[in-house]
């Protein structure tokens, strides 16, 4: 099974702060990763897929990039709706496979 | 707008069954793969299956094989999850999502809570 490694688990940050998470793969998965993002006692949502292409109506201050084994998402300008908990998705091989999750919380 | 509504969570003891239901609207159901997720109270998210568009090919994570089985009805617009010799690690909440290997929308989820 391909292991999928975020960092930090979390992190504290300011209104207007720019943060990045990154996620790394045990083995090479071209660039077939999502992210997701997910809010207390709420679904998941769809943020990127392929590494770097945003869901549809995902605000562009998200980006993503990577390929092969190491994956960033950059939040620019956080507010208050982007404190949530992310998560970085590997779907090259099954089984599909999780990152552990990074908690962004306000400072 | 895409729609997708999780039911059949509840409390069941271990060794029983309990059967899932998903139903779809909004899109052209019988057009997509559709997958079954999984997250135990204050843990990660872990895929648990996932079933082609025709229900012709079916994959399971490993923990659930030969206890779990995916199905769908594209007459009723519908996605289903059999699970069977339940354990207290099957305790979770179960979310439905349209994809296959990238997913874009999720239902709200369904709680299965097994008892010990």
């Amino acid at each position: 099974d391909i292991q999928m490694t975020q960092s930090p688990s979390s992190l504290s940050a300011s209104l207007g702060d720019r943060v990045t998470i990154t996620c790394r793969a045990s083995q090479g998965i071209t660039n077939s990763l999502a992210w997701f993002q997910q809010k207390p006692g709420k679904a998941p949502k769809s943020l990127i897929y392929r590494s770097y292409i945003l869901h549809s109506g995902v605000p562009s201050k998200f980006s993503g990039s990577g390929y092969g084994t190491d994956f960033t998402l950059t939040i620019s300008n956080l507010q208050p709706e982007d404190f949530a908990t992310y998560y970085c998705q590997q779907y090259n091989n099954y089984p599909l496979t999780f990152g552990g999750g990074t908690k962004v919380e306000i400072k | 707008e895409v729609q997708l509504v999780e039911s059949g969570g509840g409390l069941v003891q271990r060794g029983g069954s309990l059967r899932l239901s998903c139903a779809a609207s909004g899109f052209y159901f019988s057009g997509y793969w559709m997958t079954w997720f999984r997250q135990a109270p204050g843990k990660g998210l872990e895929w648990v299956a996932n079933i082609k568009e025709d229900g012709s090919n079916k994959y399971y994570v490993d923990s659930v094989k030969g206890r779990f089985t995916i199905s769908r009805d594209n007459a009723k617009n519908s996605l289903y999850l059999q699970m069977n010799s339940l354990t207290a690690e099957d305790t979770a909440v179960y979310y439905c999502a349209r994809g296959e290997g990238w997913v874009d929308y999720w239902g709200q989820g369904t709680l299965a809570t097994v008892s010990s």
